[in-house]
């Protein structure tokens, strides 16, 4: 699994309530990505990180929140979750950024579920 | 607007036969182009890329061709095995470190 852990697996939330979904690393690398997938969209980027503090939004990012304060370590925060917020989040990592010698390794995603 | 598109959302192969999967994109600056696989409950794994400066790449079972002008990729999977049923999903990049496009997936079952 190239040594990426996301946590929780799964979770159930309410609506209105804030989230966090934790994405951690053991490969010391630079670039994170926070995905989504949902059935007839494929994989959508949220927000994607290119090293310590410094984050990027991604074709999805309304409605959610991102912080990285350690190489390890990504977060995603939902402030407010809404039931269009329910799906499989996925964690990515690359060394290089998407480059040609570079592919992105994935977690093995978070089901999340907003009632 | 859909960058990447895979317009087969499953498919269906005898064992031992090819698997051939197709992926379109409309953005001429794409450069490096991917393929996924992902199981049930897992996260997708890396399978095989190609850049544009290349019509063709292959890995053990595994093909991509690349096809410019028609702005087409496909991978083929020959010869097909019943592990191979997973969805896969092409991905596509321009230039630099600009974040993956993804298709929306097809679905694979290789039936024994």
């Amino acid at each position: 699994d190239a040594g990426i852990t996301q946590s929780p697996r799964h979770k159930v939330t309410e609506t209105g309530t804030p989230v966090t979904l934790r994405c951690h690393q053991t490969e010391n690398h630079r670039y994170m990505y926070w995905y989504r997938q949902d059935p007839g969209h494929g994989l959508r980027l949220i927000h994607y990180s290119y090293g310590v503090k410094d984050t990027d939004k991604g074709e999805v990012s309304d409605g959610y929140s991102v912080s990285r304060s350690k190489t390890e370590d990504f977060l995603l925060t939902l402030e407010s979750a809404t039931s269009s917020q329910t799906s499989v989040y996925f964690c990515a990592i690359s060394a290089q950024g998407q480059g040609v010698n570079s592919p992105l390794h994935f977690g093995n995603g978070t089901r999340l579920t907003v009632t | 607007d859909q960058q990447v598109k895979q317009n087969s959302p499953s498919l269906s192969v005898q064992e031992g036969r090819i698997s051939i999967l197709n992926c379109d994109y409309t953005n001429s600056m794409f450069d490096y182009f991917l393929w996924y696989k992902k199981y049930p409950a897992e996260g997708p794994t890396f399978l095989i890329s190609i850049s544009s400066i290349k019509d063709k790449n292959e890995d053990g079972r595994f093909t991509v061709f690349l096809n410019k002008s028609a702005k087409h990729l496909s991978l083929h999977i020959v010869p097909s095995q019943p592990g191979d049923s997973a969805v896969y999903f092409c991905a596509a990049r321009g230039a630099g470190n600009t974040p993956l496009v993804f298709g929306k997936g097809t679905r694979l079952s290789v039936i024994a």
